[in-house]
């Protein structure tokens, strides 16, 4: 089936730091997610992409649909504390599959003070 | 405007028993996935119902099953329970079949001892 590689598996930076994570995936996809999940809660909509090429913006996060259709990435830029947690990539290749999302390992973010 | 709430929230259940899991989608939202998560991977998708009938499912068993009630809520049934089912399930709830922006629940962390 269709898997999503997610790297890396891990980051510990100090805060003020960028941060840079990324997702692959084994065949096109036509929309790409970023969700952000904290310990005992459920994944929460970080930004939704859903063209090739498409760079959107959400305060500090940055994503963008890779060319290919097969890769995407997530950058946060001057972390704060707050930003701990892991962050997911997921996405769906539509047609048949449209209701079925495909989610990464995700990225576990340690941001130190 | 109510997000998508999830009941219980903990479950502790006997390897061969039977739970249900219950998910109140977001207002505006008709169409509810389920996903489960096992510890320290990403969400893996089960199924998805829309106007109450299944609308894909994943690679899981016969003995997980849902319904979906005409108010969009939805429950997930797991018959014959082992140890591996043993994980947190969220519920996301999307407007119509692409599950593009779903949105989730906090999740109910189901134990099987």
């Amino acid at each position: 089936g269709q898997q999503l590689n997610q790297s890396p598996q891990s980051m510990f930076i100090q805060e003020g730091e960028d941060v840079s994570m990324n997702c692959t995936s084994s065949s096109i996809f036509n929309t790409w997610l970023w969700y952000k999940q904290e310990p005992g809660e459920g994944p929460v909509l970080l930004i939704a992409l859903y063209k090739a090429g498409e760079l959107t913006s959400n305060g500090r996060l940055t994503a963008q649909f890779g060319i290919t259709r097969k890769d995407s990435f997530l950058n946060i830029s001057a972390s704060i504390p707050s930003d701990v947690g892991i962050y997911f990539c997921a996405g769906t290749p539509g047609g048949t599959s449209y209701g079925k999302l495909t989610f990464g390992q995700g990225t576990i973010l340690t941001v130190h003070p | 405007e109510t997000g998508v709430t999830q009941s219980p929230t903990h479950l502790i259940k006997t390897r061969g028993q039977q739970v249900t899991l219950r998910c109140s989608s977001q207002s505006g939202h008709n169409t509810v996935s389920w996903y489960q998560q096992a510890l320290g991977q990403g969400p893996q998708f089960i199924f998805q119902y829309y106007r109450e009938e299944e609308n894909g499912r994943g690679n899981f068993p016969p003995r997980f099953s849902g319904l979906q009630f005409p108010n969009y809520s939805s429950e997930l049934n797991v018959n014959a329970l082992e140890l591996d089912d043993s994980a947190l399930y969220l519920c996301a709830s999307s407007f119509a079949r692409v599950n593009t922006e779903a949105f989730f629940g906090q999740g109910t962390r189901l134990t099987v001892v």
